[in-house]
């Protein structure tokens, strides 16, 4: 059973692009959250998903960016007209259904704006 | 408002001490209460957890204790080694919800 998978690992971006960060949650499991990790920080909860269904998005910022776990495919979390303040380690969870449990995590995307 | 408090921010300790962090939550749903350890470059992973129906739990060296009338969680971690140093997170949950704790960076001197 693969663990969470989440790709790039590292992608690099000019300020004024997009970025496009997946993750495929471990299977079975339809709760996904994201969190973004600034360095020498803690995580900060961005969005919880479950299938086709944003649940919990108070820790999304208002502007840029998006969150999306359609029927089919990988969990994406997308952020517009990146700023150098976008760089940052952002992780992907999954929890199984209706199960309060821990959370796996992913092994995170690095973004760097540059 | 951080849902999740966690203290301290960082901690130096000999190897073979007592490692102690602590954690206080606000949210009284919260009825799970994991720990995650998190080494450079890597994802958090699970350590241990707990839910509120037991004062403790122990693992190996790692050991939880949890006050659910304080609102008030800890790890313990004993016998620490050098290998233990990383960054720690609390967390407590609800089925629809996982609050972290901003973590605590522990370093373990040989």
């Amino acid at each position: 059973n693969a663990g969470v998978m989440q790709n790039p690992r590292h992608l690099v971006r000019r300020r004024g692009q997009e970025a496009r960060l997946r993750c495929s949650p471990m299977k079975g499991h339809s709760h996904v959250y994201w969190y973004r990790q600034l360095p020498e920080e803690g995580l900060k909860f961005m969005v919880y998903l479950q299938k086709e269904n944003i649940i919990d998005e108070s820790g999304m910022p208002k502007e840029r960016f998006s969150a999306e776990f359609p029927k089919e495919g990988p969990s994406i979390l997308r952020i517009q007209q990146v700023v150098r303040g976008d760089s940052a380690a952002y992780f992907c969870a999954s929890s199984p259904r209706q199960k309060n449990t821990e959370a796996f995590f992913g092994q995170g995307t690095r973004l760097t704006v540059v | 408002q951080q849902q999740v408090k966690q203290s301290p921010q960082s901690l130096i300790v000999q190897k073979g001490g007592i490692s102690i962090i602590n954690c206080a939550y606000e949210n009284t749903a919260f009825d799970y209460f994991p720990w995650y350890q998190q080494f450079p470059g890597k994802g958090p992973a699970l350590l241990i957890a707990i839910r509120p129906d037991v004062s403790e739990k122990k693992e190996g060296r790692f050991t939880i204790s949890f006050n659910k009338s304080a609102k008030q969680f800890s790890l313990h971690i004993m016998d620490s080694q050098p290998g233990d140093s990383a960054t720690y997170f609390c967390a407590a949950s609800t089925v629809r919800d996982m609050r972290f704790g901003a973590g605590t960076r522990l370093t373990v001197k040989p």
